[in-house]
């Protein structure tokens, strides 16, 4: 099993630009969540899904989009790329809620707006 | 304590060493307890979950416990070994509506030869 899967690894991207950041699993689980990671912080989720359209905000989804059309794929969108934006994003999923079920996380995506 | 709080924040311990750091929480609206390894350029990978008051955890050399009264789970490692070398990630899972896990900032633990 290939896990979480996420692309790209590393993206620069110019203020203003958007762009998808892919995540898909093939584990079957329904629950997947987008973190993203700062120096010096722990990991802030930004949005997550219960299953097939079902999607809800996190911590600070302020600057992005997310959708789940399938159960294996959750897409993160960024519409308008800000400086602020710069971090490590994550892509995690669960077979069930946090109660005793491990996340499950990609390798992450280095993205840079300059 | 209103957040999740890991230390020491850094520890550099010598091959051999056995080691012990620190997760504390809110003792309120506890569910669960997550532990997870992030070695640098990979993903964090889970250790454990724990749920219970005096939950023992144990994979190989490392282990863990839980204190949901208090509010603390240690994490120890014994006779470190360079490969142990990694960020070591709590979060606590306080249940309601959101599926939040509340991460810590992490202990980064660098195991000399």
């Amino acid at each position: 099993n290939a896990g979480v899967t996420q692309t790209p690894k590393f993206r620069i991207l110019k203020i203003g630009q958007s762009m998808t950041l892919q995540c898909a699993q093939d584990m079957n689980h329904n629950y997947m969540y987008w973190y993203r990671q700062d120096p010096g912080m722990g990991l802030k989720l930004i949005y997550y899904s219960v299953g097939a359209g079902i999607t809800d905000k996190g911590e600070v989804p302020n600057g992005y989009n997310v959708s789940r059309s399938t159960t294996e794929d959750f897409p993160l969108r960024l519409e308008l790329a800000a400086p602020s934006q710069t971090s490590v994003y994550f892509c995690a999923s669960s077979y069930s809620t946090g109660v005793g079920q491990p996340q499950h996380f990609g390798d992450g995506t280095r993205l840079s707006i300059l | 304590i209103l957040n999740v709080e890991q230390s020491p924040q850094s520890l550099h311990v010598q091959e051999g060493d056995s080691t012990n750091f620190t997760c504390s929480f809110p003792s309120s609206n506890f569910y669960a307890l997550h532990w997870y390894r992030w070695e640098t350029a990979k993903s964090p990978e889970a250790l454990f979950v724990m749920t219970l008051n005096g939950d023992e955890k144990k994979k190989g050399r490392i282990s863990a416990t839980l204190n949901t009264k208090e509010g603390y789970s240690y994490l120890y490692i014994k006779g470190s070994q360079p490969e142990d070398s990694a960020t070591y990630l709590c979060a606590q899972y306080s249940g309601g509506s959101n599926y939040k896990l509340t991460f810590g900032k992490g202990t980064l633990l660098t195991v000399n030869p």
